[in-house]
């Protein structure tokens, strides 16, 4: 079992719609989680990440961390065409980022 | 403005030959991390440092080495015992301590491509 694990795509949403992306890790003394969205060819840029149980809402955006079932989301409301990108998650395991695990990322198509 | 700086963007490399990828950071992050990315793979830690002079081997170190003389650099050689290092690197930076889940930042890339 890979440590993160995120379904690969591509996911296509209409624009307008709300895009569901999901996470899952397998190990439970993770403490910290973030989204990252990568373009094609460039780096990562941090969207947001979440420490506690429930949600955390930043504009379109809303993380979801349900650590007992050890599962992450992230939900994009009002999807655009400039949404489409690669989304990773990424699990801190512990106090440093050495301990940083990044699942392979889901490509996320929204079409206009 | 404040962020890292990655050198070259784009990089050849012949068979038997040493390159290194400059990092170079105004963030004043103590921690910094060389990852590799495969297409359509995940990220893989190389190396990271959490201290100017000292460095600790990630999960996919053989074939690298790096250095960390300044607070602000991170350079990483890619060296002829790698033997299929064509793939997108990127450096990273973070603050230490449990302040904000250690965030980490990345710089732009760079693409190595052997010839």
């Amino acid at each position: 079992q890979k440590e993160v694990e995120q379904n690969s795509g591509p996911l296509s949403v209409p624009e307008g719609a709300i895009a569901s992306l999901n996470c899952t890790y397998s190990d439970r003394g993770s403490q910290s989680f973030f989204w990252y969205r990568q373009y094609s060819g460039k780096s990562p840029e941090l969207i947001m990440f979440i420490y506690s149980n429930g949600d955390k809402e930043d504009g379109r955006f809303t993380a979801q961390l349900n650590k007992a079932s050890q599962y992450v989301s992230l939900l994009i409301r009002d999807s655009q065409p400039s949404d489409s990108a690669t989304y990773l998650c990424a699990v801190n395991r512990g106090n440093y980022g050495q301990n940083f695990v990044f699942g392979p990322g889901t490509r996320l198509s929204v079409l206009p | 403005d404040g962020g890292i700086t990655q050198s070259p963007k784009y990089l050849f490399r012949k068979e038997g030959q040493n390159v290194t990828l400059s990092c170079e950071q105004n963030l004043n992050h103590d921690a910094m991390y060389w990852y590799r990315q495969d297409p359509g793979q995940g990220l893989r830690l190389i190396y990271y440092s959490q201290i100017v002079n000292d460095f600790q081997k990630g999960d996919i170190a053989e074939g690298y080495s790096v250095s960390r003389e300044k607070k602000e650099s991170f350079p990483l050689t890619v060296t002829s015992a790698q033997k299929n290092p064509t793939a997108f690197y990127l450096c990273a930076s973070s603050i230490t301590g449990r302040i904000s889940g250690n965030t980490i930042y990345f710089g732009e890339g760079s693409w190595l491509t052997v010839v």
